[in-house]
């Protein structure tokens, strides 16, 4: 099983500010690596998939970077909305053998 | 417009099978391609892939409670059924079900249901 691993659980940041998340495979996923916002009562929403692709209606605020075992997401002027949960999720194991991250929760500062 | 929706019941007593359906429309899942997957949460907790079934009826399974799960379809409901057998109080999350296409990324999900397990 492809362990997937992010940091750092809490990243507290400014409305304004830029956020830097984290997300390392434990083996090489090639580009298959998508992205998640959950909001507090809400279901996961898809940001990003194919490591770099925004998802429709994703804000150009957000944007994914990374191949193989390192990625990054980037939100680089963070607004109110934007405070939630992330989850990286490899799917490059197919027949599928999926897996999240741990998740990075983005908090005011 | 592509919706899911999960149903089941919100408490099992430790050793039940819990049943849970996933209501979908906007899509077919008869379509090549097109899969549906479940997912759970446990309180705040990681999200955690469960299952998956595909347009050509294939299945597959977390490995570590692949034992206790079985994924089947109803493609003339649009309904996909996730059963687990010998709930514990462990097992008590929310669970997701969500569209997978051909590019295997989970691009819509459902609101989710929250299932506790209790006595």
């Amino acid at each position: 099983e492809i362990v997937m691993t992010q940091s750092p659980a809490t990243l507290s940041v400014s409305p304004g500010e830029r956020a830097t998340l984290s997300c390392r495979a434990s083996q090489s996923v090639s580009s298959n690596l998508a992205w998640y916002q959950q909001k507090p009562g809400q279901a996961p929403r898809l940001l990003i998939y194919g490591a770099s692709t925004r998802a429709t209606g994703i804000p150009a605020r957000f944007s994914g970077s990374g191949s193989g075992t390192e990625f990054t997401l980037t939100i680089s002027s963070l607004q109110s909305e934007d405070f939630a949960v992330y989850y990286c999720q490899q799917y490059n194991n197919w027949p599928p053998a999926l897996t999240f991250g741990g998740g990075t929760k983005v908090e005011i500062k | 417009q592509v919706t899911l929706r999960e149903s089941g019941p919100a408490l099992v007593k430790p050793t039940q099978t819990l049943t849970l359906t996933c209501t979908f429309s906007g899509f077919s899942l008869s379509t090549s391609g097109m899969c549906v997957s479940w997912i759970r949460q446990p309180p705040g907790k990681a999200l955690e892939w469960l299952a998956l079934i595909d347009w050509d009826d294939d299945k597959y399974y977390s490995t570590s409670l692949k034992t206790r799960l079985t994924i089947s379809k109803d493609t003339s409901k649009n309904q996909v059924v996730l059963t687990m057998t010998n709930m514990d109080p462990v097992d008590t999350a929310t669970y997701y079900c969500a569209r997978i296409g051909r590019a295997h990324y989970m691009d819509v999900w459902g609101k989710g249901t929250t299932v506790t397990v209790s006595s």
